[in-house]
């Protein structure tokens, strides 16, 4: 059960685009459309904003997108805001007995 | 609106053991996956443990197994966490969590209950 690997840090000034990458195997990310992706501010708890690699849950900014090619999945944030400095975190399905695997976890800061 | 509040964290010395509960309200909770999520102090998400709706399909991490127990009753609307042998990287906060099936995202989380295991 090895964590999903994710850059430690990624940052962008305001009005800018970045990328989040989430490195897996064969096992999860490559098997399964279902990588989230949650985002947590400092003190709070995670919150959804992808699910099954490409879906936005209802009231997440369309700024926010997902998409996935073979063993890595990638979020990226458009037109980058104050508010989207939090860390971030990918999480993949990985099968029957093990079932769930997270990401490093990635801070973002706005410049 | 969907509520889950978890209780029964605590100050403990390694090996002991702890129950955590969450209740969980606002939704139809016998319809629902519920897991157990931690995060250690300064540190990333790490999955614990899953349970199906009706409890017939359960999963462990490896770094909990035989030691950690899940459990729900839905009569009551609550989710449980049976922790045995508590060893000091097992301090976190712990997050319950309900997702509409075993295979399906984390939909909406609690606020956290602290565990933490010192001598």
């Amino acid at each position: 059960q090895s964590a999903l690997t994710q850059p430690a840090s990624v940052s962008g000034s305001p009005g800018q685009s970045i990328t989040i990458s989430c490195t897996g195997t064969s096992s999860d990310v490559g098997s399964y459309n279902l990588v989230s992706w949650y985002q947590q501010h400092p003190g709070k708890a995670p919150k959804l904003i992808i699910y099954e690699g490409i879906k936005r849950p209802s009231g997440v900014s369309t700024r926010f997108s997902g998409s996935k090619s073979g063993n890595t999945a990638s979020l990226t944030i458009s037109g980058l805001q104050a508010e989207d400095e939090a860390d971030y975190y990918c999480c993949s399905y990985a099968g029957s007995s093990t079932f769930y695997v997270f990401g490093t976890g990635t801070k973002v800061t706005v410049l | 609106e969907v509520q889950l509040v978890e209780s029964g964290g605590d100050l403990v010395q390694p090996g002991r053991s702890l129950r955590l509960s969450c209740a969980a309200s606002g939704f139809t909770f016998d319809d629902y996956a519920m897991h157990w999520v931690r995060q250690a102090p300064g540190k990333g998400l790490e999955w614990v443990s899953s349970i199906s709706w009706n409890g017939g399909s359960i999963g462990y991490a490896d770094s909990v197994k035989g030691r950690f127990t899940i459990s729900r009753d839905n009569a009551k609307n609550s989710l449980y966490l049976q922790m045995n042998s508590l060893r000091a990287e097992d301090t976190a906060l712990y997050y319950c969590v309900n997702s509409r099936g075993l295979r399906a995202y984390f939909d909406y989380w609690g606020q956290g209950t602290l565990v933490s295991v010192s001598s």
